[in-house]
């Protein structure tokens, strides 16, 4: 059984169009992670999220916590070629247990 | 970047045989962890290490052992490859706690057991 489940598994958009992919889990997370990995690279974290209903923004991206803390979103605004890449989510069950990852959303945005 | 090499990049053994995957970091970050990644099932960490000489499994540890005897160094030995195991590894590393620890992870090695 997978911890975090995430959707969909693969997104093909066009440049300029919104998107969100999701982070799901039937258990609470102390925290909750994405990273983006690139072909051929490790991945890469873009944010942490710790208190339960949490919004952060990194430029076009907007990460959102669940109230319960056991979901997650990313939304992507205006989605670029550079956007593209696999999105994967991790969680801590607990403040030092180690992280759990989802199999990813892989993203591609056509030009 | 945080300074981390994974050597080999690519390997190509046969069943049976010993394979030794090593990680090197040069920022001096306590923790260090192996992952492997596979189509359908994402990131899945095998072991990990919080401070030299200390390791701890991880989520899919059988077949597979590890050391840490300089902080630097981290090492993946596969005692006898079996084609399950082919796969893409990670290293990673991070400086503090594990839940929010910003893990900085290696470029990969590819690795496949015929």
């Amino acid at each position: 059984t997978q911890l975090l489940e995430q959707s969909p598994q693969f997104l093909s958009i066009q440049e300029g169009e919104n998107l969100t992919v999701y982070c799901n889990s039937s258990s609470v997370f102390s925290s909750l992670q994405w990273y983006r990995q690139e072909p051929g690279e490790g991945p890469v974290l873009l944010v942490t999220v710790v208190t339960g209903g949490e919004v952060k923004k990194l430029k076009r991206l907007t990460f959102q916590f669940g109230d319960a803390r056991k979901d997650s979103s990313l939304h992507i605004t205006a989605a670029q070629p550079g956007d593209t890449g696999l999105y994967l989510c991790a969680g801590a069950r607990s403040g030092n247990t180690p992280l759990v990852f989802g199999k990813g959303t892989r993203l591609s945005v056509i030009a | 970047d945080a300074g981390i090499t994974q050597s080999p990049r690519h390997k190509v053994t046969e069943t049976g045989t010993p394979v030794t995957l090593r990680c090197h970091q040069t920022e001096n970050h306590r923790y260090m962890y192996w992952y492997r990644q596979d189509p359908g099932h994402g990131l899945r960490l095998i072991h990990y290490s919080y401070g030299v000489k200390d390791t701890d499994k991880g989520e899919v540890s059988d077949g597979y052992s590890v050391s840490r005897s300089k902080t630097e160094d981290f090492l993946l030995t596969l005692e006898s490859a079996t084609s399950s195991q082919t796969s893409v590894y990670f290293c990673a590393v991070g400086r503090g706690g594990l839940s929010t620890d910003t893990q900085y992870f290696g470029p990969g090695t590819r690795l496949t057991v015929l």
